[in-house]
C-alpha cells in the first residue's frame, strides 16, 4: 500500500503568513488531487494536477505535482482565517481507477 | 440541491449492536465509496462500488456489508459493533477517474 505523507501535520500561524504543505511518496501517481475539510463536513476537492512539473492556481493557493509525479507541495499567499482546515493530499494510479489513497493530512489553524 | 447526503450524522450505539448508514446520490455517478476517518483524521477506503458492483474491498472486517440496492445508493450495514468502530464515516461518490464528492459524515460512536 502506498504511503502519502504530508508535513507538517500541525501548522498554526497568523493572518497575513505564508505557508507551504508537502505531499510525499516514493511511488509514481498518475494523478494528484488536494482537498480541504473543515469540521462537520466532508472533504472538498481544491485542485488536481496531472503532468509533472504542472503548477495550478487558485487565488492564493498555489499547487504544484512535482517532476516526477511522486510529490505535490500546496503554497498558500497571505493566510486569511478562512483557511483553517484539514488539507489532504490524494493519489491516483494508473489501474487502480476507482481507488484514491488519502495523505496523513495537514490541520491548519490561522487565527488574527 | 445536487449532493451526497448520508444519515444519520451521528450514531451512539453499544457494543455488540448491529446499526447501518444510508447514503444517496443524485450527481449522476456510476462509482460509490465508503471511507473511515480515524481519531487522527487519517482517511482510509473500505468499498467501491461501481453501477452496483463490489469493486474494492479493502480488507475491513466482514460485519461490514456494504450494499447497493442501485446505483444511488450505497448503504452500509456494521453487525456486532465494537468500540474500535468509533470513526467517522463518509459516503462519497464520483466518476470514473474524476474526484470524489463526499457526505458530511457519520459520526459513530460504540460505548
Amino acid at each position: 500500500t502506498q504511503l502519502l505523507e504530508q508535513s507538517p501535520q500541525f501548522l498554526s500561524i497568523q493572518e497575513g503568513e505564508n505557508l507551504t504543505v508537502y505531499c510525499n511518496s516514493s511511488s509514481v501517481f498518475s494523478s494528484l488531487q488536494w482537498y480541504r475539510q473543515e469540521p462537520g463536513e466532508g472533504p472538498v476537492l481544491l485542485v488536481t494536477v496531472v503532468t509533472g512539473g504542472e503548477v495550478k492556481k487558485l487565488k492564493r493557493l498555489t499547487f504544484q505535482f512535482g517532476d516526477a509525479r511522486k510529490d505535490s507541495s500546496l503554497h498558500i499567499t497571505a493566510a486569511q482565517t478562512g483557511d483553517t482546515g484539514l488539507y489532504l493530499c490524494a493519489a491516483q494510479n494508473t489501474g487502480t481507477a476507482s481507488k484514491l489513497t488519502f495523505g496523513t493530512g495537514t490541520r491548519l489553524q490561522v487565527t488574527l | 440541491d445536487t449532493a451526497v447526503s448520508q444519515t444519520p450524522k451521528y450514531l451512539v450505539t453499544q457494543m455488540g449492536n448491529d446499526k447501518s448508514i444510508k447514503c444517496e446520490q443524485n450527481l449522476g455517478h456510476d462509482t460509490m465509496y465508503w471511507y473511515k476517518q480515524d481519531s487522527k483524521k487519517f482517511l482510509k477506503i473500505m468499498f467501491s462500488y461501481n453501477n452496483k458492483e463490489l469493486i474494492i474491498n479493502e480488507t475491513v472486517p466482514n460485519r461490514f456489508s456494504p450494499k447497493s440496492p442501485d446505483k444511488a445508493h450505497l448503504n452500509l450495514h456494521i453487525n456486532s459493533l465494537e468500540l474500535g468502530d468509533s470513526a467517522v464515516y463518509f459516503c462519497a461518490s464520483s466518476r470514473p477517474n474524476s474526484p470524489l464528492h463526499f457526505g458530511n459524515g457519520t459520526r459513530l460512536t460504540v460505548t
